[in-house]
C-alpha cells in the first residue's frame, strides 16, 4: 500500500537557522513527489514537482530532493514568513486503470521565529 | 486568473440536516478531487473525477456522501443527513493531465475550502 511519512511533526526554528524536513515514502513506480505549503485557514499551495531520484528544485530560500525512498525539503536562512504548514504527496503508478490519486503525508508544522 | 473557488466558506448546520458544497475548478483542467482535512485523520481524498466522470469513489465514507459534476466548470459535494462526525474542512482540488493515466503528473492546485460544523 502506497504510504508517506514526514518528520518531524513540528519543527521550531529561529529566524535564519537552517533546517530540513523529511518525506519518506513507499510507492508502487513514483510518478510524481509533489511538496505543498499550507498556512492557517487556506488550502495548500502547490511548491514543487520531483519526477525522479537525484532531481533537485529550488524557489526562494526552499529546496526539494528527492531519492527512491524520500525527499527532504531544506530551508535556507528561514523567515518567519515560512511559517506554516509543508505537506508532502506521492502519486503513484499505473495500476490496472488510470489513477491520479495524491497520497498526502500529515505534514510538518514549521514555525521561524524572529 | 482565478484560482478553484469553493463556496460556501464556512457552514454551520444542525444533526440530520442536508449540505450542500459547492465547486467551481480552473477554467481547463480536466481532473477534480474532493478532499477532507482533520487534525486526526489529516488530508484525505474523497472522490475524484476525470473529464466529469467520477474515477475513484472509495474514499467516500458512507453513502450519507454523493457528488455529483454535471460539466466541466462545476461539482457540488451533498451530505445528507449530516452528522457531527462529519466536521472538518472540505476542499476541492483541480488539475489538468496531459495524457490521461500512462504519464500524466497530477500538480493539483486547492480552493480555500469550505469549514463545516455540524452540531
Amino acid at each position: 500500500e502506497d504510504q508517506v511519512t514526514q518528520s518531524p511533526e513540528a519543527l521550531r526554528l529561529q529566524e535564519g537557522e537552517s533546517s530540513s524536513l523529511n518525506c519518506s515514502y513507499t510507492v508502487s513506480g513514483l510518478r510524481g513527489l509533489f511538496w505543498y505549503r499550507q498556512d492557517p485557514g487556506k488550502g495548500p499551495e502547490f511548491l514543487f514537482t520531483l519526477y525522479s531520484a537525484g532531481e533537485e528544485k529550488e524557489k526562494e530560500r526552499l529546496k526539494a530532493t528527492l531519492t527512491k525512498k524520500e525527499s527532504f525539503l531544506h530551508i535556507t536562512a528561514p523567515k518567519p514568513e515560512d511559517s506554516a504548514t509543508y505537506l508532502c504527496a506521492v502519486q503513484g503508478g499505473f495500476k490496472g486503470g488510470a489513477t491520479n490519486k495524491l497520497i498526502f503525508g500529515t505534514g510538518t508544522l514549521l514555525a521561524v521565529q524572529p | 486568473d482565478a484560482g478553484v473557488i469553493q463556496s460556501p466558506r464556512h457552514e454551520v448546520t444542525e444533526m440530520g440536516q442536508e449540505v450542500t458544497l459547492r465547486c467551481k475548478p480552473i477554467s481547463g483542467h480536466n481532473s477534480l478531487f474532493w478532499y477532507r482535512q482533520t487534525m486526526m485523520r489529516g488530508l484525505e481524498l474523497l472522490i475524484y473525477f476525470n473529464n466529469n466522470v467520477p474515477i475513484d469513489d472509495s474514499g467516500m465514507p458512507e453513502d450519507r456522501f454523493s457528488a455529483k459534476m454535471p460539466n466541466a466548470s462545476f461539482s457540488t459535494l451533498k451530505i445528507q443527513p449530516s452528522e457531527p462526525r462529519d466536521s472538518a474542512v472540505y476542499f476541492c482540488a483541480s488539475s489538468l493531465l496531459w495524457n490521461m493515466g500512462l504519464a500524466g503528473i497530477n500538480e493539483q492546485f486547492f480552493g480555500p475550502g469550505t469549514r463545516l460544523t455540524v452540531l
